[in-house]
């Protein structure tokens, strides 16, 4: 049982340029969430998705796209990346009943 | 809008030194406040959840207890390795927990 996984673990981009980061869960969870964290700021909510083929904008979505296709799966994408997204990523799920949430280990990206 | 605000920013103990973080909060319809506990380079993780005011709850030297307006974190005896930041957040009528700033403590030996 891995719990929540993500992929990669460290990426340097340069600006405009264009990833993909991947989120995977394996409690069957409903919810999913993309948070960023950075010093002195916290956790801030990007997205989430309350079930699969489903998202909703959360509180900093600017510049960020999403995508939950499989159940277990959430996708964040940068199309176009920009300084200002250089920071810690975190996924996160969560159960039906909507109890605590459980955090993958994070990806640390530099957009230069 | 939930509002979370922890205090202090950090704080420095001596090993033994016990101490309390607080967590004070807005919400709308309480449906919990969770304690995480988040050392560095690694994700949150949870420790607590407790719903409703009167509630408290232990897991080894930490206490986590709550009222209508607050939230504390007592932590009894601290030792090194309880040296993390540790973070509150509050669920209300969304899915959408809000989460505070953080407290970083630091136990030195």
């Amino acid at each position: 049982n891995a719990g929540v996984t993500q992929t990669p673990k460290f990426r340097v981009l340069k600006t405009g340029q264009s990833m993909t980061l991947l989120c995977a869960q394996d409690m069957n969870h409903e919810y999913m969430y993309w948070y960023r964290q950075d010093p002195g700021m916290g956790l801030r909510l990007i997205h989430y998705s309350v079930g699969e083929g489903t998202t909703a904008k959360g509180e900093v979505p600017d510049g960020y796209n999403v995508s939950r296709l499989k159940k277990q799966n959430f996708l964040l994408g940068l199309e176009s990346a920009a300084p200002s997204q250089t920071s810690v990523y975190f996924c996160a799920s969560s159960g039906p009943q909507l109890r605590e949430q459980y955090f993958g280990p994070g990806t640390r990206l530099t957009v230069t | 809008e939930d509002q979370v605000t922890q205090s202090p920013e950090a704080l420095r103990l001596q090993e033994g030194e016990s101490s309390s973080l607080n967590c004070s909060y807005t919400v709308s319809g309480l449906r919990g406040l969770f304690w995480y506990r988040q050392d560095p380079g690694k994700g949150p993780e949870f420790l607590f959840t407790l719903y409703s005011a009167g509630e408290e709850k232990e897991k080894e030297r930490l206490k986590a207890t709550l009222t209508k307006k607050e939230s504390f974190l007592h932590i009894t005896a601290p030792k090194p390795e309880d040296s993390a930041t540790y973070l509150c957040a509050v669920r209300g009528g969304s899915y959408i927990p809000t989460f505070g700033r953080g407290t970083s403590l630091i136990v030195h030996p």
